[in-house]
Formats: C-alpha cells, sequence, structure tokens
C-alpha cells in the first residue's frame, strides 16, 4: 500500500530564506507526482506536476525534485515571502488516475 | 468565475440526517473526484467517476453514495450521517490520467 509522509509537519522561517519541504513515497511505481497549496479555507493550488521520467519542474521561486528510485521528492522555495504561507501538500498519482496525498507541511514565514 | 465549485460551503446537521454535497465545474473535464480531509490524516479519496456512465469506489466509500447527473456536475450523498463523518470534503477534476487535479473550495460538514 502506497504511503506519503511529508516532513517537517510545520515550519516557520524568516522572510527571505531559502527552504526545502520534503515528500517521501513508499511504493516507486507512480505515473507522477504534484505539489499543491492549501490556503485556510480555500480549495488546494497545484504548483507543479512531476512526470515519473522526469526529474525536476520548476516554476518562479518553485522548484520541485523527484527521485523515483529512493521514493522522494523536495519543494525548494526560494527567497520566501510572507504570502508563501500555507500548507503544502504532495501527492503521488496511482493508476487510474488516483492521489495519494501526505498530510502536509504548514509553512509561516514571518516578516 | 471559479471553475470548479462546490454547495453548501458551510453545513451542520445532525446524526441521522441525508446530506448532499454539490460539485459543478465547468472546466470540460470527463473525471471528477471527492475527497475528504481530516486533521492528521490528510485527504483521501471516496468515490470517482471517469464518465457520466462510471463510477468507482475510493478507499473510504462506505457510508457515502454519488451521482454523476452530467459531465459537469458530482454530487456526494451521505444517506445517513454520523458524527465521525465531520470533516472538509473537496470535489476535483482532471481532463485524464496524467492531468492536473484541480479542486473546488471545499465544504466544511459539521455532524452534531
Amino acid at each position: 500500500k502506497q504511503e506519503v509522509t511529508q516532513i517537517p509537519a510545520a515550519l516557520s522561517v524568516p522572510e527571505g530564506e531559502n527552504l526545502v519541504l520534503n515528500c517521501s513515497f513508499t511504493d516507486s511505481a507512480i505515473y507522477n507526482l504534484q505539489w499543491f497549496r492549501q490556503d485556510p479555507g480555500k480549495g488546494l493550488t497545484s504548483l507543479l506536476l512531476i512526470q515519473s521520467s522526469q526529474r525536476e519542474q520548476t516554476s518562479g521561486r518553485l522548484n520541485a525534485s523527484l527521485d523515483k528510485s529512493s521514493g522522494r521528492s523536495t519543494l525548494y522555495i526560494a527567497a520566501s515571502q510572507p504570502g508563501d504561507s500555507a500548507t503544502y501538500l504532495c501527492a503521488v498519482k496511482r493508476n487510474q488516475g488516483k492521489l495519494i496525498f501526505g498530510t502536509g507541511t504548514r509553512l509561516q514565514v514571518f516578516p | 468565475d471559479a471553475d470548479v465549485t462546490q454547495t453548501p460551503r458551510n453545513r451542520i446537521t445532525k446524526t441521522g440526517k441525508r446530506i448532499m454535497l454539490e460539485c459543478s465545474q465547468t472546466k470540460g473535464h470527463d473525471r471528477m473526484y471527492w475527497y475528504r480531509q481530516d486533521p492528521g490524516l490528510g485527504l483521501r479519496l471516496i468515490y470517482y467517476s471517469f464518465d457520466v456512465k462510471d463510477i468507482n469506489k475510493g478507499e473510504i466509500s462506505d457510508g457515502y453514495s454519488v451521482s454523476r447527473q452530467a459531465q459537469a456536475k458530482f454530487s456526494l450523498s451521505l444517506e445517513s450521517a454520523i458524527p465521525n463523518q465531520t470533516a472538509l470534503y473537496f470535489c476535483a477534476t482532471s481532463g485524464d490520467t496524467t492531468d492536473t487535479q484541480y479542486f473546488g473550495p471545499g465544504t466544511r460538514l459539521t455532524v452534531l
């Protein structure tokens, strides 16, 4: 059974810091991995999607990497800002479109 | 306007009541999903549908049923609500198995 773990569960950093969020999964047979952002009272917003054949994806200050063999993904946020404060979720896609989610990392960036 | 909408956004109900949560999308996607989110457990898949004639159980379907009324509409029903169904419910859509999933804003359901 696929399990997805995110460490740390919570993180508080000063504005401007570069930071790394970690996601690990137990079964390497995945189609892709997605990183989402969730703001309080709102739905999930997709940030990056990495196909199983890819090693990384970048969007602005965000960079996500994927190492299928070790069952790991990292989300790198450069020059963090208070507006980055949210919960970040990773999810791996198995067959038939099913997503298996981690429990998330709650990030707070303070001025 | 939002691409994926959910109604109601908040609902408080009593044990034993029948509840329906509705989801509509304007993205033209065939695939739709219902998830629930509980603190410390992440999101878990309840049901999913790949087209109007296709309904599949997810990992936690007991106590729930769904109806795909049209390509754009997918509703989730709790036939007899119980307190441990108190959670945040999300609807999502995707274009195909490799595409990004797009989520609605969620429905916060409380069962007393």
